[in-house]
């Protein structure tokens, strides 16, 4: 089993519409999980972290966490042209106190249609 | 803007040599971590430095070396470069874990 999945991918929305790209992991005693946007050609982002279950807010982003069933996600609002990315889970698996040591996912494509 | 600084952005080498990749990060952030993202993939750890030291590091064979300076820079070295070498290799910082890590903006490297 892969540490962190992201399945069914890509993913194509109208504008306006609300994009929701899931996440499962495997690692019970993951602590830290992230959201990375990536552009074409470009580095990943940072966009959303959370560590608690339940939701967290920023903006048209929003990330739910639920350890008990191992996932995460990320719902963006009101998507726009511009929210076309590649989208990446990741998840850092031990409170080490230190730096983190990110597992990521294979990541999802998403495509905001004009 | 992260902070994070790479050179260079692109590399192309040829099989079998060696290459040296650098990374500068922002001051009092004493923690690099090192990535390889090949195509249509998500970043994987390499490894880590804190205070110099190797701190961790992922699947990665021995051939994949780094060293982390006292100025905040550090070195990706890679011996013996193979085809399957060839991605993005990305330098991430944070000051602490749960600031999650922040990326430069990456090393593509091509071998030939």
């Amino acid at each position: 089993q892969k540490e962190v999945e992201q399945n069914s991918g890509p993913l194509s929305v109208p504008e306006g519409a609300i994009a929701s790209l899931n996440c499962t992991y495997s690692d019970r005693v993951s602590q830290s999980f992230f959201w990375y946007r990536q552009y074409s050609g470009k580095s990943p982002e940072l966009i959303m972290s959370i560590y608690s279950n339940g939701d967290k807010e920023d903006g048209r982003f929003t990330a739910q966490l639920n350890k008990a069933s191992q996932y995460v996600s990320l719902l963006i609002r009101d998507s726009q042209p511009s929210d076309s990315a590649t989208y990446l889970c990741a998840v850092n698996p031990l409170n080490t106190g230190a730096n983190s040591k990110l597992t990521f996912g294979k990541g999802i494509t998403l495509s905001v249609r004009p | 803007e992260t902070g994070v600084t790479q050179s260079p952005t692109h590399l192309i080498k040829t099989r079998g040599q060696q290459v040296t990749l650098r990374c500068s990060s922002q001051s009092g952030h004493n923690t690099v971590s090192w990535y390889q993202q090949a195509l249509g993939q998500g970043p994987q750890f390499i490894f880590q430095y804190y205070r110099e030291e190797e701190n961790g590091r992922g699947n990665f064979p021995p051939r994949f070396s780094g060293l982390q300076f006292p100025n905040y820079s550090s070195e990706l070295n890679v011996n013996a470069l193979e085809l399957d070498d060839s991605a993005l290799y990305l330098c991430a910082s944070s000051l602490d874990k749960d600031l999650g890590a922040f990326f430069g903006q990456g090393t593509r490297l091509t071998v030939v």
